[in-house]
């Protein structure tokens, strides 16, 4: 089992600048979480699939950012533009219904 | 939603002591997790204990769901166990903790 895998690892782009963010979650796993985390607001829930359904997008900071789970072992979350602000690292996370969630290793997102 | 609260925000070890983290939280909840964030910041599943008591090694976890708290225990702390620790509980979605920070010196 290789994890919830992520990509890339690290990102580095300009203010207006496209980004797509990658996730492959575990094989089985049902559900699929994306995180941000940042000093000042800590882990925050973005949005989750339920088999391949989004669920609840509510955390989404705005227009912006967008999710999409085409099949059951693949996710992007696209940010256009990007800003400054939305320098963080975004994690995502994945699990079988009933047990407990894994994290990949996140991506850190830098926006200059 | 849901409050989550966890104390220490900060805790300093010598190598081989015990310690006690301590989550709170503001209502009944279908699921907690311990979780460690190392310096490289992965984030680590610890326990999945929504309710009763675990052990993994040097760690274990205790979850009393009817007075909305749980505590992790770290016993002979290492100089590995440094990092965050984080409680998240699920009543609908995942919410974390602010976390503990932990450093355990040699």
């Amino acid at each position: 089992d290789a994890g919830v895998i992520q990509s890339p690892r690290h990102e580095v782009t300009e203010m207006g600048q496209e980004v797509t963010l990658r996730c492959k979650p575990i094989s089985g796993h049902n559900s699929l979480f994306w995180y941000r985390q940042t000093m000042m607001r800590g882990l925050e829930l973005l949005i989750y699939f339920n088999n391949n359904v989004p669920i609840d997008d509510s955390g989404m900071p705005e227009d912006r950012f967008s999710a999409k789970m085409p099949n059951a072992s693949f996710s992007t979350l696209k940010i256009q533009p990007s800003e400054p602000r939305d320098s963080a690292v975004y994690f995502c996370a994945s699990r079988r219904q009933g047990e407990g969630y894994t994290f990949g290793s996140g991506t850190r997102l830098t926006v200059v | 939603g849901i409050q989550v609260e966890q104390s220490p925000p900060d805790l300093i070890l010598q190598e081989g002591a015990n310690s006690t983290l301590r989550c709170n939280f503001s209502d009944s909840v279908n699921n907690l997790q311990w979780f460690h964030q190392n310096p490289w910041g992965q984030l680590i599943n610890l326990f999945y204990i929504p309710s009763g008591t675990k052990q993994n090694g040097r760690l274990s976890a205790t979850t009393v769901a009817t007075e909305r708290y749980s505590l992790l225990y770290i016993s002979s702390s290492q100089t590995t166990d440094s990092g965050v620790y984080f409680c998240a509980v699920e009543y609908g979605k995942l919410t974390f903790g602010q976390g503990t920070i932990l450093t355990v010196h040699p």
